[in-house]
């Protein structure tokens, strides 16, 4: 089965601080996603990366930044974190092609104070 | 543009009940379509799919099939269980872009 590992579960960070979360899948899967999750707001993409070194802003980008060096790892950076990132943030992953889901990870519960 | 529209939570039925959670799409062309599971606590897990009309997708007791004539994909199961309480979650994917669209999703729960 493919996995998607986020590095932490729940993570508290101060106000102002960078934050990196970390997400690693295992087979190979072109794409990578961030989405934040909060009560009735469903589901928000953040970025998303069809290929190593490529990005792209989905529809809440401001105050978040990413990374893919390389294929199996997407990092999402909170530049200088604030408490109105308080949230659940998934990663998920899925290879190129309209019949892929995604396989998504566990969640990180981010509590900024 | 692409939409994906769900019936509003929270649904609450009795164990052993029949569900359905309505799920219904706008797509320009031939989407493929997802229901995802959320549990509390944690990520979504990809319940069924289909990939055509009239397609059925099937996994753990729960149905949908693909109604390119009426844009729906409503999620079924003749007999549900406390452990099927969660969020469900409609989505489509179009051949012209990487991206999942979602639906809001409805919450679940059942009683004992």
């Amino acid at each position: 089965d493919v996995k998607v590992t986020q590095s932490s579960r729940y993570l508290v960070k101060r106000t102002g601080e960078k934050v990196f979360l970390e997400c690693v899948q295992d087979m190979d899967h072109e794409n990578m996603f961030w989405y934040r999750q909060d009560p009735g707001l469903g589901l928000r993409l953040i970025y998303f990366s069809y290929d190593v070194k490529m990005k792209e802003k989905g529809d809440i980008p401001e105050g978040y930044s990413v990374s893919r060096e390389k294929k199996e790892r997407f990092s999402l950076i909170l530049e200088s974190a604030s408490t109105n990132q308080t949230s659940m943030y998934l990663c998920a992953s899925s290879l190129e092609g309209i019949f892929y889901g995604y396989t998504f990870g566990s969640g990180t519960r981010l509590t900024v104070v | 543009g692409n939409s994906v529209t769900q019936m509003e939570g929270p649904v609450t039925l009795s164990e052993e009940a029949f569900l359905t959670i309505n799920c219904t799409y706008t797509a320009t062309g031939y989407p493929s379509l997802f229901w995802y599971v959320q549990y509390p606590g944690e990520g979504l897990q990809l319940l069924l799919k289909a990939t055509k009309a009239d397609d059925k997708g099937s996994n753990k007791g729960f149905e949908a099939t693909y109604r390119k004539e009426t844009t729906s994909f409503h999620l079924e199961k003749g007999s549900v269980q406390v452990s099927d309480s969660a969020v469900y979650f409609c989505a489509l994917k179009m051949d012209s872009n990487y991206q999942l669209i979602w639906g809001a999703g409805t919450k679940l729960i059942i009683k004992p």
